[in-house]
């Protein structure tokens, strides 16, 4: 089945550091991928779509240059979080569509950010 | 505007009982697809169902069924003999279906259901 492979699992970075979360199609071509933030006990939001080879759509209220997404090619996305602060601590997940099929969107297994 | 409530916040129920989570929907589209996720404690979010918006048939997988009733833009989920692996989080969701760049299409998220299942 598709699978989506997201690193790191589990992140701890100083404020005002950066961090590079990656999100990776394993075995299918994913010319569109989401990203999503999930706070303690919330559902999921959609922060941006990622296109390959063009800029990323963001969601209203995401701040683009804080959180900078990378599309290069059809089975890599990444989301880096810019000079991180306490309030960016999160739940990081990201999804691709798999085509048209039953798997529909595939998940990566999460980023869980940790900002101290 | 799409729009997925799950009234239910939180649910306990004792093992073996069925359990119903409720989902009703908005969409001004007539083509959209409906998804059950499951959400664990690790994190991780597992593909249950989808649903395309033609097919109002119930479907019923194991112990898992569901109910999707487009006159109510309801698509409810029953555990049936739930059991404690079941306790997870569980977010309904949905998303439109455009043919002409598909590949555009995203998915909303209910504010999910915290279901415990009390041995």
């Amino acid at each position: 089945g598709a699978v989506v492979s997201q690193h790191p699992s589990r992140v701890i970075c100083k404020s005002g550091t950066s961090v590079k979360i990656e999100c990776r199609s394993l075995d299918f071509q994913a010319t569109t991928m989401f990203w999503y933030r999930q706070f303690p006990k919330q559902s999921l939001m959609l922060m941006a779509t990622s296109n390959e080879g063009s800029k990323a759509t963001y969601e209203q209220g995401v701040e683009k240059d804080k959180f900078l997404i990378n599309h290069a090619s059809l089975t890599l996305s990444t989301l880096t979080v810019t000079s991180a602060h306490p309030e960016d601590s999160s739940f990081y997940i990201c999804s691709a569509r798999a085509g048209t099929g039953s798997y529909g969107y595939t998940f990566g297994s999460g980023t869980r950010l940790t900002v101290v | 505007a799409q729009k997925v409530t799950q009234a239910q916040t939180e649910i306990s129920v004792v093992e073996k009982e069925d359990v119903t989570l409720d989902c009703v929907y908005e969409t001004r589209d007539t083509t959209y697809y409906l998804f059950w996720y499951k959400q664990p404690p690790s994190g991780e979010l597992v593909f249950l169902i989808r649903r395309n918006s033609f097919d109002e048939q119930n479907e019923i997988s194991g112990r898992y069924s569901w109910n999707f009733q487009k006159s109510t833009s309801s698509f409810n989920f029953t555990i049936t003999a739930s059991q404690v692996v079941d306790s997870a989080v569980y977010f309904c969701a949905l998303s439109e279906i455009r043919a002409a760049d598909e590949d555009d299409d995203k998915i909303i998220f209910g504010k999910g259901t915290r279901l415990h299942i009390l041995p």
